[in-house]
């Protein structure tokens, strides 16, 4: 079955670097790829994703991409702020079923 | 159009209960999926229905279980339960006709003693 590791499990950034955590996936016929954000508390949300036809997408501070050969994808979150501040799940998604990784905690230090 | 909700918010019960969580998808969505959520282990993901039929499972034991009713409703069970099954429930539905977006409850926080 799918298997999705994460990297880092935790990241600490100032505020205003960037900050880039990493997924890499094993089964080659995923092919979507959601990241969630997850704040103290609350319950995860979509924030970004991409299909297994692109290779980037931007929206905002925000970037995914995605090299399928390597089967690894990419958040890049630029200008960081505190609310960046969360838990960030990858995820990969094939035939109805998905399966996250197991977060990263990213810290912003003011 | 209103939440994903699920029932209770907080529970505590002693190793060899049993417990019924319950969850409410978003209006038209009929894909509701589960979760269990620990410090360190992430969204670890237990089985997804559809049309009340289980579509997809995780690797759990089988004292894990559920059901979806006609009105796309679902609950999950846990049967004899154990000190690690202490964890955060989280469901989700999605519209698996639109995108594959998971829409989250805010989640059932089970502490077994």
């Amino acid at each position: 079955g799918e298997n999705v590791e994460q990297h880092p499990s935790t990241l600490s950034v100032q505020e205003g670097d960037s900050a880039v955590i990493k997924c890499t996936y094993s089964d080659s016929a995923s092919n979507y790829f959601p990241w969630y954000k997850q704040e103290l508390g609350k319950r995860p949300q979509l924030i970004i994703d991409i299909r297994s036809n692109v290779g980037e997408k931007k929206d905002q501070r925000i970037a995914v991409t995605l090299n399928k050969t390597a089967k690894h994808f990419s958040l890049h979150i630029t200008e960081t702020q505190p609310e960046d501040s969360a838990v960030y799940f990858c995820a990969a998604h094939r035939d109805d079923k998905i399966i996250f990784g197991k977060g990263t905690r990213l810290h912003i230090l003011p | 159009k209103a939440g994903v909700t699920q029932t209770p918010r907080y529970l505590i019960k002693t190793r060899g209960q049993q417990v019924t969580l319950s969850c409410s998808p978003i209006s038209g969505h009929r894909s509701v999926s589960w979760y269990q959520q620990t410090p360190g282990q992430g969204l670890q993901f237990l089985f997804e229905y559809f049309s009340e039929t289980q579509r997809n499972k995780g690797n759990f034991p089988g004292r894990f279980s559920g059901r979806q009713f006609s009105n796309s409703r679902s609950e999950m069970n846990v049967s004899t339960l154990e000190l690690g099954d202490s964890a955060l429930y989280l469901c989700a539905s999605s519209n698996p006709s639109g995108s594959y977006e998971q829409y989250f409850g805010p989640g059932t926080r089970l502490t077994v003693t």
